[in-house]
């Protein structure tokens, strides 16, 4: 059964640093999604993806964040000069036109 | 406004018994679907079920079904014969059709305890 996979599972760093999480989203999925949850709390979007564009963001995703989509396959959500408050689980997840998203197992982000 | 509304934010089921978790939405589409998470303690959102707004018949899954009242906005599930394995956090959430981010709105959850 096709899966979203997200690399990786779990990433520390230092605050300051930039990180780079990385998801494979279900390759014939048109749409793609950053959603972030702080400790089994609220799933808050951050922000989708269409035809190769940012389609929609929320207030959160700001200059810090970026997306890209590099190759055809990965999906990569950047986030420059981390800040205690971005440790969270990082979810990608991937949908077709009107089903449900698939979601990845999540990055668990740990900002120290 | 919420786009989803989920009000109980702890339940507790005995098992084998039948549960309810609410959920109520907001939009002013006419096309929109409607779908339920389970995220168990182990992190992953598992899909569960999809109810589209045109649809006449409430959607069943096995043991979860979705009772959809379409003038009260509310899409609430139903689980059936509760099993110890159904504790998680349940998400109701909802994808307007057409909306330029097709995004998915989600409530902010209902953790679900069964009782042996």
């Amino acid at each position: 059964e096709p899966e979203v996979t997200q690399t990786p599972s779990h990433q520390v760093t230092q605050m300051g640093q930039e990180v780079i999480l990385r998801c494979v989203p279900i390759s014939n999925h048109l749409y793609f999604y950053w959603y972030r949850q702080i400790l089994g709390q609220k799933v808050e979007f951050l922000v989708s993806f269409y035809n190769n564009e940012i389609s929609e963001k929320s207030e959160i995703f700001d200059d810090q964040f970026s997306v890209e989509r590099p190759d055809g396959s990965n999906f990569t959500l950047k986030i420059r000069s981390t800040k205690l408050e971005d440790s969270a689980m990082y979810f990608c997840a991937s949908s077709e036109v009107q089903t449900e998203a698939f979601f990845g197992q999540g990055t668990r982000l740990t900002v120290v | 406004a919420q786009k989803i509304t989920q009000t109980q934010p702890g339940m507790f089921v005995q098992e084998k018994e039948a549960v309810t978790l609410d959920c109520t939405y907001d939009t002013s589409d006419q096309s929109y679907g409607l779908f339920w998470y389970k995220q168990p303690s182990s992190g992953e959102m598992i899909f569960l079920i999809y109810q589209g707004s045109y649809d006449e018949q409430n959607a069943t899954e096995g043991r979860y079904s979705l009772n959809f009242q379409k003038a009260r906005k509310s899409a609430n599930l139903v689980i059936s014969a509760s099993q110890l394995g159904d504790s998680a956090m349940y998400f109701c959430a909802m994808r307007e059709v057409p909306n330029t981010g097709n995004q998915f709105y989600f409530g902010t959850g209902t953790s679900l305890t069964v009782i042996p």
